[in-house]
């Protein structure tokens, strides 16, 4: 299994402009989580899917960032304009939870490398 | 509501001294706990999952931890460390919202091993 794959592994770009992440759950997932880490606020979830619908978007900063998850192989994380304060390390992580539950479960995600991102 | 507390956000131990990272859950439903690594410039790795089957678990890389209901706790150990085991540890707890699940992760802790 190749695991989660995040793309790029590195992104500088300049204040303003436009940044995409994008993130391929493991195969037969039906969940995939996006979180951010930083050395002030450690790792923080930012937003997750359960079958390609957005469950949980609260810890989305604003409205610069957006999500999307146009199938169940693919990812994108969007920030628009970007700043230097989001420099910081993007994961994605994904996971499998039955899709009529019974009750609560623990269900271990799995992580991508992440995405460094710098805003200068 | 979910929530876990790791006491120290570094820990420094000498090569072959008992490794000891601490953390404390919170509640609401019994937990589903989970230990995990990150290694420098890599993800998160589970290391070990408390899911109420046995209280003593065991994960890769000769670490185990302890689920402890009175003391709400879920310390993390290794009887003797290796310089390989320098990474951040998370403690976790499983949480159940609106019919999916998300884990909620504590702030790390930084283990350093001197030789």
């Amino acid at each position: 299994d190749a695991g989660v794959i995040q793309s790029p592994r590195h992104e500088v770009t300049e204040m303003g402009q436009e940044v995409t992440l994008r993130c391929k759950p493991i195969s037969g997932h039906n969940s995939l989580f996006w979180y951010r880490q930083t050395m002030m606020r450690g790792l923080e979830l930012l937003i997750y899917f359960n079958n390609n619908v957005p469950i949980d978007d609260s810890g989305m900063p604003e409205d610069r960032f957006s999500a999307k998850m146009p199938n169940a192989s693919f990812s994108t994380l969007k920030i628009q304009p970007s700043e230097p304060r989001d420099s910081a390390v993007y994961f994605c992580a994904s996971s499998l939870i039955p899709i009529s539950p019974t009750g609560h479960r623990t269900y271990e995600q799995y992580f991508g490398p992440g995405t460094r991102l710098t805003v200068t | 509501a979910q929530s876990v507390t790791q006491l120290g956000s570094h820990v420094s131990v000498s090569e072959g001294a008992l490794v000891l990272l601490r953390c404390n859950y919170s509640s609401s439903v019994p937990p589903y706990l989970f230990w995990y690594v990150q290694y420098p410039n890599q993800g998160l790795q589970l290391l070990l999952k408390y899911t109420s089957a046995a209280t003593l678990v065991k994960g890769i890389n000769g670490f185990e931890a302890e689920f402890k209901k009175s003391e709400t706790s879920f310390h993390l150990t290794k009887p003797s460390a290796h310089m390989s085991d320098a990474a951040e540890y998370f403690c976790a707890v499983s949480a159940w919202y609106s019919s999916a699940s998300k884990i909620i992760f504590g702030s790390g802790t930084r283990l350093s091993i001197r030789p």
